[in-house]
């Protein structure tokens, strides 16, 4: 079974730092390019993050550019999203998605909560 | 920043046909994808470039997309169709991704 389960997500206070992990299974992690998608309470989803296959393109939205670095490790099957200088308005739920082509997301993880408030 | 704008509510009965509207700057060049998410579960694609239904997706849904419109067609909308609705593309340069601000569907 094709599967994503994202771990990590927690309450940190504004100004900090958190990790999210995506654990892959089911398929050949390797081959495919991987996002961050959030999703803040009662709003709608944000395209945060975009890696390709071999970590050569990676790319952020404006909202968390300079202060969200995302990565992988092909060989644990896993990504990940080291958020910085956490702010109110990155709470939200945080998804990670499979890019079967590009604008292609399947499967989506459960998703993992991330709230920044003091 | 680039942004694709839908409507926040579309409203119908059952079997009524549902159109979803999605505008941006750069749909002439971009393909328009089309996400449906049900309260509490994780988004399905309903429709990838512009017109094409995955498999498992019924026929009911289609897609079109003229210049910088992007529509999603729900034909004959059934009640468990009822959910918010999303637009993705990409900026014109292809790199980053963007969602519309998603519409609710009510069918009743």
């Amino acid at each position: 079974e094709v599967q994503l389960v994202e771990s990590g997500g927690g309450l940190v206070k504004p100004g900090g730092s958190l990790r999210l992990s995506c654990a892959a299974s089911g398929f050949t992690f390797s081959s495919y390019s991987m996002n961050w998608v959030r999703q803040a309470p009662g709003k709608g989803l944000e395209w945060v993050s975009s890696i390709s296959s071999s970590s050569s393109y990676i790319y952020y939205a404006d909202s968390v550019k300079g202060r969200f670095t995302i990565s992988r490790d092909n060989a644990k099957n896993s990504l990940y999203l080291q958020m910085n200088s956490l702010r109110a308005e990155d709470t939200a739920v945080y998804y990670c998605a499979r890019e079967i082509v590009s604008g292609w997301f399947d499967p989506w993880g459960q998703g993992t909560l991330v709230t920044v408030s003091s | 920043s680039y942004e694709l704008t839908q409507p926040p509510s579309v409203s119908v009965s059952p079997g009524q046909t549902a159109r979803i509207t999605c505008s941006g700057d750069a749909l002439p060049k971009k393909y328009a994808y089309w996400y449906q998410q049900k309260s509490g579960q994780a988004p399905v694609l309903v429709i990838y470039e512009d017109s094409k239904r995955p498999s498992g997706i019924p026929e009911r849904f289609s897609g079109s997309s003229s210049g910088t419109m992007a529509t999603l067609t729900i034909s004959g909308a059934q009640v468990e169709d009822e959910a918010d609705y999303y637009c993705y593309s990409t900026d014109s340069s292809g790199n980053r991704g963007v969602f519309g601000g998603g519409t609710k569907l009510t069918v009743l």
